[in-house]
């Protein structure tokens, strides 16, 4: 059974840094390109960053880069989000989505983890 | 790169059908068939139900059926059922970054 599971989310203030974590399970994580989708509060879905399997090529929604960084480490199963100079509008909850076998569509999402930037 | 266009809401009786449309550009749903679907309940994480434009994974209802013309993709559920009420997001592969782009989602109301 495939499992995503979010953490490191929390608190920041305005300019501060957090980063997430998403450890994977029930399949060849070093296989899938990985991928943050994000929910603010009462609003739809916004693609954040995708990371490729080998973590040689990543993208960004425009509205976090330079700001934001993906990472993978394929010996632990797990993938990064390093986030800096927080904002008010990155409030949301942030999930992890594996990508599907064959084309681009996101087939197994966590849970989420809520990240709230306020002083 | 801005979002693909849903309608902000649809409504229907159990046991009808509705359609649901997003709209793109060649640049994204037209250019190709990366068009995929998720339903969403209030609270819970978003289910993919619909990838490749009309192809289902495993597990989901036949009811539920994806269709592309030009710019425009769309999801139809036959015979409606009340847990089909949720929040349905498009989405689309671009070759750009940011690689995929989000619809801004359509609440379905079983009436």
């Amino acid at each position: 059974e495939v499992q995503l599971v979010e953490s490191g989310g929390g608190l920041v203030q305005p300019g501060g840094s957090l980063r997430l974590s998403c450890s994977a399970s029930g399949f060849t994580f070093s296989s899938f390109a990985m991928h943050w989708v994000r929910q603010a509060p009462g609003k739809g879905l916004e693609y954040v960053s995708a990371i490729s399997s080998n973590g040689g090529s990543t993208y960004y929604a425009d509205s976090v880069r330079g700001r934001f960084t993906i990472s993978r480490d394929n010996s632990k199963n797990t993938l990064y989000l390093q986030m800096s100079s927080l904002r008010a509008e990155d409030t949301a909850v942030y999930y992890c989505v594996k990508e599907g076998m064959t084309t681009v569509y996101l087939d197994y999402w966590g849970q989420g983890t809520l990240v709230t930037v306020s002083s | 790169q801005s979002a693909l266009t849903q309608p902000a809401s649809v409504s229907g009786s159990p046991g009808q059908s509705i359609t649901i449309s997003c709209t793109g550009t060649s640049s994204d749903v037209g250019g190709y068939n990366y068009v995929s679907w998720y339903q969403q309940h209030p609270g819970k994480a978003p289910k993919l139900m619909i990838y490749d434009v009309n192809k289902r994974p495993s597990g989901v209802s036949n009811r539920f059926s994806g269709s592309k013309s030009g710019n425009t993709a769309s999801l139809t559920i036959s015979g409606l059922q009340a847990e089909d009420e949720a929040v349905y997001y498009c989405s689309s592969y671009i070759r750009s970054s940011p690689y995929v782009i989000f619809g801004g989602g359509t609440k379905l109301t079983v009436l």
